[in-house]
C-alpha cells in the first residue's frame, strides 16, 4: 500500500500525559499537512510542512502542540500535557506539488483523552 | 465565522433518488476539491475543479464550479446506499498554501 500511513490509528490517554502521533506521506511526496477534526465537522487546519520546513502554523496550533519533519519524509505531531478538549481525529495528508492542491489523506488517528 | 458552508447539513434519502449538495463562500479559490469520508476513516479525494463554470462527471456524480469560483455543487444521479458518508468540500484559497474545508454534508441512503 502507498498510501499516507498513521499511527496509532486509536490512543487513549490520562489528561496530563504527553502522546505522539507519526504520519508516513506517499513517498516524494514535498507538502505535508496536519489537520484537526471534531464530530461533526470538517477538518481544521493545524501547520504544513514543504520538505522539513515547517512553512506555516495556525493559531489552533497552542504551545503544547509540535509538530518535527525531520528529514522531509515522516512527521510528528506530539501534544504535551494533554487536555480533554484536545479529544479528536488527527489527520495527515500530503501532496506531489507546492501548493495545497488535491490533498491525499491517511486515515487518522482517533485521541481520546480520559 | 466558517469561510466554507455547506447545505444542506444531513440528507436521509430512499435508494434511487437524485440529491445535490452545496458548498458557498464569499471567498473566490484557486481551486476546490470534493472529499468523501467514512467513520474513523480520512476523506478521500473525488475530484478537483478548477475554473470557473467547469463541470465534471465521476459516473453518478457531477460536480460544478460556480462562474465567480466561490461556490460549488454535488449532484447525485439515482443514490446508492454505497453513496451513503460525509461529503465535504475544501477550498484553496488564493494566496494561502492550505485547505479549507466546509461544513460537511451526511449523507445516508437507505436501500
Amino acid at each position: 500500500d502507498t498510501g499516507v500511513s498513521q499511527n496509532p490509528r486509536h490512543k487513549i490517554t490520562k489528561r496530563g500525559q504527553n502522546v505522539t502521533f507519526r504520519c508516513d506521506p506517499i513517498s516524494e511526496h514535498n507538502r505535508l499537512y496536519w489537520y484537526r477534526q471534531t464530530l461533526g465537522q470538517g477538518p481544521e487546519f493545524l501547520t504544513y510542512f514543504q520538505n522539513e520546513a515547517q512553512l506555516e502554523k495556525s493559531r489552533l496550533l497552542s504551545d503544547r502542540f509540535s509538530a518535527e519533519r525531520p528529514k522531509g519524509s515522516f512527521s510528528t505531531l506530539e501534544i504535551q500535557r494533554t487536555e480533554q478538549g484536545d479529544s479528536a481525529m488527527y489527520l495527515c495528508a500530503s501532496t506531489p506539488g507546492t501548493g495545497a492542491y488535491e490533498q491525499y489523506f491517511g486515515p487518522g488517528t482517533r485521541l481520546t483523552v480520559t | 465565522t466558517q469561510l466554507l458552508e455547506q447545505s444542506p447539513q444531513f440528507l436521509s434519502i430512499q435508494e434511487g433518488e437524485n440529491l445535490t449538495v452545496y458548498c458557498n463562500s464569499s471567498s473566490v479559490f484557486s481551486s476546490l476539491q470534493w472529499y468523501r469520508q467514512e467513520p474513523g476513516e480520512g476523506p478521500v479525494l473525488l475530484v478537483t475543479v478548477v475554473t470557473g463554470g467547469e463541470v465534471k462527471k465521476l459516473k453518478r456524480l457531477t460536480f460544478q464550479f460556480g462562474d465567480a469560483r466561490k461556490d460549488s455543487s454535488l449532484h447525485i444521479t439515482a443514490a446508492q446506499p454505497g453513496d451513503t458518508g460525509l461529503y465535504l468540500c475544501a477550498g484553496d484559497l488564493r494566496d494561502t498554501d492550505k485547505l479549507i474545508f466546509g461544513t460537511g454534508t451526511r449523507l445516508q441512503v437507505f436501500p
